[in-house]
């Protein structure tokens, strides 16, 4: 099994929509990340979290909303979508000691 | 605040050539790590090599080496004997250690290696 999963792997839904995207680790890492990747401008930090009651906003926080169900779980949630969150959507897992960050395999999300 | 900057948005370079790839950081950290990322077309984020700062000694991983210049704030990647499965995004990043260990990423550097 893949050390981080993301679900769904593609998703395209309309304008106003809810949407869940949801990430798994069987790693055991205290930390958790998503990130949404754009071309020409990287991946930014959209939420993180250090542990299950410790949430917090990364720099493009607004739209976008987290819930961190379990140490293993943790979801990301738009609740109206809007077609400029269309993008490359990763989740992460890190331990916190300077070790580099661990990623999934990415959601792409199309907003049409 | 931490920027990281890739001036190269797309190169190319021959089957069994070298090419670098350039990155800069502007922190006022004085220890942190860097290190480059690869994005093949399954879109996948692996990491190729780190660097830490307070370490002098350039980091190689097989056909991969950096070009770690502290003062200039400069961290480029050397592909050697370059191979098909080379070509990717490539992404140079920079980590804070503290308060949190937060990762700043480059726009990223599109490599195609051709035949």
């Amino acid at each position: 099994d893949a050390d981080v999963t993301q679900t769904p792997r593609n998703r395209i839904t309309k304008t106003g929509k809810r949407i869940m995207l949801e990430c798994s680790q069987t790693k055991g890492h205290d930390r958790m990340y998503w990130y949404r990747q754009d071309p020409g401008l990287g991946l930014r930090l959209i939420y993180y979290s250090f542990d299950v009651k410790d949430i917090n906003k990364g720099e493009i926080s607004d739209g976008y909303s987290v819930s961190r169900q379990a140490q293993a779980k943790f979801s990301l949630s738009l609740e109206s979508a809007i077609p400029n969150q269309t993008a490359l959507y990763f989740c992460a897992i890190g331990t916190g000691n300077n070790q580099p960050q661990h990623f999934g395999d990415g959601t792409r999300l199309s907003i049409l | 605040a931490q920027t990281v900057t890739q001036s190269q948005p797309e190169m190319s370079v021959q089957e069994a050539e070298t090419v670098t790839l350039s990155c800069t950081y502007d922190t006022s950290e004085s220890n942190y790590y860097l290190f480059w990322y690869k994005q093949p077309p399954s879109r996948q984020m692996i990491l190729v090599i780190r660097q830490e700062a307070y370490k002098q000694q350039n980091a190689t991983e097989n056909r991969f080496s950096v070009n770690f210049q502290k003062a200039a704030k400069s961290f480029s990647l050397k592909i050697s004997d370059s191979q098909l499965g080379d070509t990717a995004m490539y992404f140079c990043a920079f980590m804070k250690l503290r308060p949190y260990d937060k990762v700043i990423f480059g726009p990223g550097t599109s490599l195609s290696v051709i035949p």
